[in-house]
């Protein structure tokens, strides 16, 4: 049983193209977070939400806590975004961490 | 840069030893979290210590202990270990202990069991 879905597995785009990545989970959450690894391995946090709508640069993070579904979306894709992106939950009762497959993302030139 | 540093970085051994993996969260971070990915099972939560006490629980398996120092240092020792635990092990650490909070993850160790 998988907590969290993601779509879609695998994307590859056109530079400049927007991007959206889904995350869909089965559990009352207390946050949600994105994460991104790159092929070196390392992992960065990029969004942590609990309600509402996050905006960095060229991402934006959407959750709507009703339907228990979030969206990472990029605007304007560039290949330094190629990474794979990982949606993580906590629930809301107890202290677990429920992660996505992840989404491998691939932006060419 | 995210101030959490992990060593070793690379850790090769054989079936049957026991390895310590370490962690010195932010300045500042009072909780730390370990993380194990692997190729077939991607990232699984194991443990989190928050001011030196555990916080909470994940897959850990009974093989695998974990301990948080006065210092916020954390360590996991793996012993027995078996080919399946080879895996890239990270640490992340966090402000408070509150669900709710942002993590700041170190490069990760990858360990491989031969």
């Amino acid at each position: 049983k998988n907590e969290v879905e993601q779509s879609p597995q695998n994307l590859t785009a056109q530079e400049g193209e927007f991007i959206t990545i889904n995350c869909s989970y089965s559990v009352g959450i207390s946050a949600l977070h994105w994460l991104q690894q790159h092929p070196g391995g390392g992992i960065v946090s990029l969004f942590m939400l609990s309600s509402g709508k996050k905006k960095h640069g060229r991402l934006i993070a959407t959750i709507n806590i009703q339907e228990k579904h979030s969206s990472l979306h990029i605007t304007a894709s560039h290949p330094r975004d190629s990474a794979v992106y990982i949606c993580a939950v906590r629930p809301d009762t107890g202290n677990q961490f429920y992660f996505g497959t992840g989404t491998s993302l691939t932006v060419i030139p | 840069d995210s101030g959490v540093t992990q060593t070793p970085k690379h850790l090769i051994t054989a079936t049957g030893q026991r390895v310590t993996l370490r962690c010195s969260p932010r300045s500042g971070d009072l909780s730390v979290y370990w993380y194990q990915q692997s190729l077939d099972q991607g990232l699984q939560f194991l443990i989190q210590y928050y001011n030196g006490e555990e916080r909470a629980k994940g897959n850990i398996l009974e093989r695998f202990s974990a301990q948080q120092f006065p210092d916020l240092h954390s360590e996991l020792n793996l012993s027995s270990l078996e080919l399946g635990d080879s895996a890239l092990y990270f640490c992340a650490s966090s402000v408070g202990r509150v669900t709710n909070e942002k993590l700041f993850f170190g490069s990760g160790t990858q360990l491989s069991v031969l």
